[in-house]
């Protein structure tokens, strides 16, 4: 089947703009959740779902940070007035939480450039 | 909070050589610890993982290794092959996967022709 799709795969925006990341997880899946990853390193945890609601949200910066999941389904990541410093690529994953060991499923990432 | 680290960053071997990473982790509730690897530009991909119940678990010519007691655990790569070049990535979590993994910074795999 599909994998964990994320768009757009690559996103240039201006110092203060707005922007949002998508991402599609597998079909099924119920956890979702949100990595950064830096040049060099390794992904850095944002933000996870368990369904609709946020089950952990600790790893996100600051306010200017935000997602959402309404359905269930589909996740978006909000960035508000974007700075430099967050320029990376946003990593998105899914697992299907059946009670054992779950493994996390990457998308191919967001490349954001903040000029 | 977890802290993972991760060594060698950089690691050159002759092909069909082995390759060995190791990590340390410091939070003595974490039991789920998967090997992730990263070619360039693309996603990380699973390739192995273990539970702390276990000591070891083999995979082909892939095998993970667990210390409990000391808080660490590595990557064995026997008989590399060119196609084995690639970042690998540590990490660990509690509940067995289902809460974030904190992953280590990395080794950057180059296998020798």
């Amino acid at each position: 089947g599909a994998g964990v799709s994320q768009t757009p795969s690559n996103k240039v925006t201006e110092k203060g703009k707005y922007v949002e990341l998508r991402c599609d997880p597998i079909s099924g899946h119920t956890a979702l959740y949100w990595y950064r990853q830096s040049l060099g390193q390794g992904p850095e945890f944002l933000i996870y779902f368990q369904g609709t609601g946020a089950a952990d949200d600790s790893g996100l910066p600051n306010d200017r940070f935000f997602a959402v999941r309404p359905e269930g389904s589909v996740s978006t990541l909000k960035i508000q007035r974007t700075e430099r410093g967050d320029s990376a690529v946003y990593l998105c994953a899914s697992s299907l939480t059946r009670g054992g060991t779950d493994t996390q499923y990457f998308g191919p990432g967001t490349r954001l450039t903040v000029l | 909070g977890e802290n993972v680290e991760q060594h060698p960053s950089t690691l050159s071997v002759q092909e069909g050589d082995s390759a060995v990473i190791k990590c340390t982790y410091s939070d003595s509730a974490s039991n789920y610890f998967p090997w992730y690897k990263q070619e360039l530009g693309k996603r990380p991909q699973l390739i192995i993982d273990i539970r702390s119940n276990v000591g070891e678990k083999k995979d082909q010519r892939i095998a993970v290794t667990l210390n409990k007691t000391a808080k660490h655990f590595s990557l064995h790569i026997t008989e590399t092959q060119p196609e084995d070049s690639a970042v690998y990535f540590c990490a660990a979590s509690t509940s067995f996967g289902n809460e974030k993994l904190t992953f280590g910074t990395g080794t950057r795999l180059t296998i020798i022709p």
